[in-house]
């Protein structure tokens, strides 16, 4: 089967730092995607995980571990500007994306 | 500036009436991407093509057209037969599909409502 659970929502303040979580169940592995996607706007991509361990990218950085499933998107100094949702997609064995409903973040001064 | 935009943002349909959907992307990828979004779920993918004249069906493309006459677009059809069309409706491409780290870049979307 397929499924890719992430939380619907998460508040955090500005300045701190927030994990997003996301665990997956999917026939085959591909690599595991995160987009940000402020709302009513395009998403766009974040980040890109094939083999465990931790990609980092300025404030942003992914973590996978395959054996478990499970992926988060760690994001530190938040701005106000990181209020979004952020979806996290696997790519299954016929490199087809697989969403989740995505998980809207709010930041607070 | 490369990108890819759909048009229009906004769109209206009565009951019954086919709309078209317009995708067109300048970045000189090969495979281009249908999507729909509805809130509390995940993109769930209507169509997609890997190559100019080629397409295949997604997960949920009943009451759904398209065609990939060039390579540059990608218009989307909604047809009366599609029970539930009120959605948003995102396009997406990517410089090849097949791979694993197949990056897509998504259009600004549009939104369709029907009366």
């Amino acid at each position: 089967g397929q499924n890719i659970d992430q939380p619907t929502e998460m508040t955090a303040t500005e300045g701190a730092i927030v994990q997003i979580n996301c665990t997956y169940q999917t026939s085959g592995f591909n690599g595991l995607f995160w987009y940000q996607q402020h709302a009513g706007e395009a998403p766009t991509f974040l980040s890109y995980n094939v083999l465990d361990g931790l990609e980092e990218k300025g404030r942003f950085s992914s973590f996978l571990s395959r054996s478990k499933g499970y992926s988060y998107l760690l994001l530190k100094e938040l701005q106000m500007k990181d209020s979004a949702s952020y979806l996290c997609a696997d790519m299954d064995s016929n490199y087809q994306l697989i969403w989740g409903a995505g998980t809207k973040l709010i930041i607070k001064p | 500036d490369g990108g890819i935009t759909q048009s229009p943002k906004y769109l209206f349909r009565k009951e019954g009436q086919n709309v078209t959907l317009s995708c067109e992307q300048n970045l000189n990828h090969d495979a281009m991407y249908w999507y729909r979004q509805d809130p509390g779920q995940g993109l769930r993918l209507i169509y997609y093509s890997q190559i100019v004249n080629d397409f295949q069906k997604g997960d949920i493309a009943e009451g759904y057209s398209v065609s990939r006459e060039k390579k540059e677009s990608f218009p989307l059809t909604v047809t009366s037969a599609q029970k539930n069309p009120t959605a948003f409706y995102l396009c997406a491409s990517s410089i090849t599909g097949g791979t694993g780290a197949n990056v897509l870049t998504f259009g600004a979307g549009s939104r369709l409502t029907v009366l």
